[in-house]
């Protein structure tokens, strides 16, 4: 079963415009929300995550905002740029043992024209 | 510092073969996870190991195996290949800790003929 529902599948937005990413989850366990950039023939980079005992966090442009009681996370970014293009995906992971399994949802293609 | 690195980049077998995956960790870190990347989906979890024990599996079949040596090394091996093991293998290295971020490398592109 799909534990995480990320939207939307694919994201065109104009540089200089604001991206968001949503990510929607079941597993009350979850207790670390991480999104992941990663670009053709990469593996997932680790962009920004955020816990959940906090409602926003901002580095730089990528802005996570976490809603625990509608178990909803979101990621912004601000002032996008070409160089953005990539596929994000959110991870969040499973709290129920020490380390850890991160639940990945389908991802988000964004592209951004210049 | 050197990232997640695994071996080899591509790699292509037919049905019914074996095949074994390698990576190496972050210096320091000493746990391991693997990952199957299926095109145009995200990463799916199959094991977790932690200082050479395996502390989680994924739901996927026993043709798939896995170990950590204790250089914290890992090697992920699949028997009898079908054509829907064709993916991206991730390997991710953590320091261990409790919410420590896990670190992808770049892959083995697996295609089965």
């Amino acid at each position: 079963q799909q534990q995480v529902k990320q939207s939307p599948q694919s994201l065109i937005v104009q540089k200089g415009g604001i991206s968001i990413i949503n990510c929607a989850y079941e597993n009350t366990a979850f207790d670390y929300f991480p999104w992941y950039q990663q670009f053709p023939g990469k593996g997932p980079a680790l962009l920004i995550a955020i816990r959940p005992d906090v409602s926003e966090k901002k580095e730089g442009r990528f802005t996570i905002s976490f809603n625990k009681s509608a178990k909803q996370f979101s990621l912004h970014i601000m002032d996008s740029q070409p160089g953005d293009s990539a596929t994000y995906f959110c991870a969040p992971k499973d709290g129920s043992s020490t380390l850890g399994r991160l639940y990945f949802g389908r991802g988000t293609q964004l592209t951004v024209w210049p | 510092d050197a990232g997640v690195t695994q071996s080899p980049t591509h790699l292509i077998k037919t049905r019914g073969q074996h095949v074994t995956l390698r990576c190496s960790p972050i210096s320091g870190h000493k746990s391991v996870s693997w990952y199957q990347q299926v095109l145009g989906q995200g990463p799916q979890f199959i094991f977790q190991y932690y200082e050479k024990e395996e502390r989680g599996r994924g739901n996927f079949p026993d043709r798939f195996s896995a170990r950590q040596f204790p250089n914290y090394s890992s090697e992920l091996n699949v028997n009898a290949l079908l054509l829907g093991d064709s993916a991206l293998y991730l390997c991710a290295s953590s320091p261990g800790q409790v919410n420590q971020p896990q670190h992808f490398g770049d892959g083995t592109r697996l295609s089965i003929l």
